[in-house]
C-alpha cells in the first residue's frame, strides 16, 4: 500500500527559486496538510485541505502556495525560496476528525 | 482551543530500564488519542490509539490509556531496547469537529546498550 507519497525527498535550492513539493494519497482521504519540522520547534501546521477546491492556512502559511484539484493531490509550492524555509517538510492526510492521520516520508528542503 | 501537552526531552535511558512519557490534554468535545512515532530520518507513523476514556491503546510493548478524569494519555513500557530509540508525539483529534489534529512537541528517547 502507497498510503502518502512524497517527491521530491532532498532538494537543495537557491535563495529566489521556486519549487513544488507533491504529496499524493491513495486512502481518498479528504483531509490532507503539509507540516514543517524544525529543530525544537515541533511540527508547524502550513496549510490544509478539507476536500478538493477548499485549502486554509495554518499556524505559518506565508511563503507557501497550495492548491486541491483532486482528492489525492495536495502540492504545496514554494514561491520565492528564502533560507528561512530551511526544514524538512511532511504532508499528511486523514478521514477526518478522530481518524489516524497517516504521514508521508518526509522531503527535505534546504535554501542556500 | 485544543492544546496538548507532553514532557520536555531529551529521555535517556539505559537499556531494558521502564519508560514514561507523559502527555496531557485539553479539548473541547470528545477527542480521540494518539501516541505517533518518528525514527531518525522518517516520517511520523502511529503508534497506538485510544478512542473513548478508560481505552488502552497498545502496539510493541507500549501501551497507553485514557484518563479522562486527569485528562491525560501516558505512554509506559516495561523494558526499553536501543531500538526504540526516536522521538515520540502525543496527539489528539476530535471527532465530528475540526479537521485539525493537535500535536505535542515531541519527546526524543534515547536508549543506551
Amino acid at each position: 500500500n502507497a498510503g502518502v507519497t512524497q517527491t521530491p525527498k532532498f532538494q537543495v535550492l537557491k535563495t529566489g527559486q521556486s519549487m513544488t513539493l507533491q504529496c499524493a494519497q491513495d486512502m481518498n482521504h479528504e483531509y490532507m496538510s503539509w507540516y514543517r519540522q524544525d529543530p525544537g520547534m515541533g511540527l508547524r501546521l502550513i496549510h490544509y485541505s478539507v476536500g478538493a477546491g477548499i485549502t486554509d492556512q495554518g499556524e505559518v502559511p506565508n511563503g507557501y502556495n497550495v492548491s486541491r484539484s483532486t482528492t489525492e493531490d495536495f502540492p504545496l509550492r514554494l514561491l520565492s525560496a528564502a533560507p528561512s524555509q530551511t526544514s524538512v517538510y511532511f504532508c499528511a492526510s486523514s478521514g477526518g476528525g478522530g481518524n489516524t492521520i497517516y504521514f508521508g516520508e518526509g522531503s527535505w528542503l534546504t535554501v542556500v | 482551543g485544543d492544546s496538548v501537552t507532553q514532557m520536555e526531552g531529551p529521555v535517556t535511558l539505559s537499556e531494558e530500564a521502564f519508560l514514561t512519557i507523559n502527555c496531557t490534554y485539553t479539548a473541547t468535545g470528545y477527542p480521540s488519542l494518539f501516541w505517533y512515532v518518528q525514527y531518525p530520518g522518517e516520517g511520523l507513523q502511529l503508534l497506538l490509539k485510544a478512542t473513548k476514556a478508560d481505552d488502552k491503546g497498545s502496539n510493541k510493548g507500549f501501551e497507553a490509556t485514557y484518563r479522562k478524569e486527569t485528562t491525560s494519555f501516558h505512554l509506559e513500557k516495561g523494558s526499553v531496547q536501543v531500538s526504540d530509540s526516536a522521538v515520540y508525539f502525543c496527539a489528539l483529534s476530535v471527532s465530528g469537529g475540526s479537521y485539525i489534529p493537535t500535536f505535542g512537541r515531541g519527546t526524543s528517547l534515547i536508549v543506551h546498550p
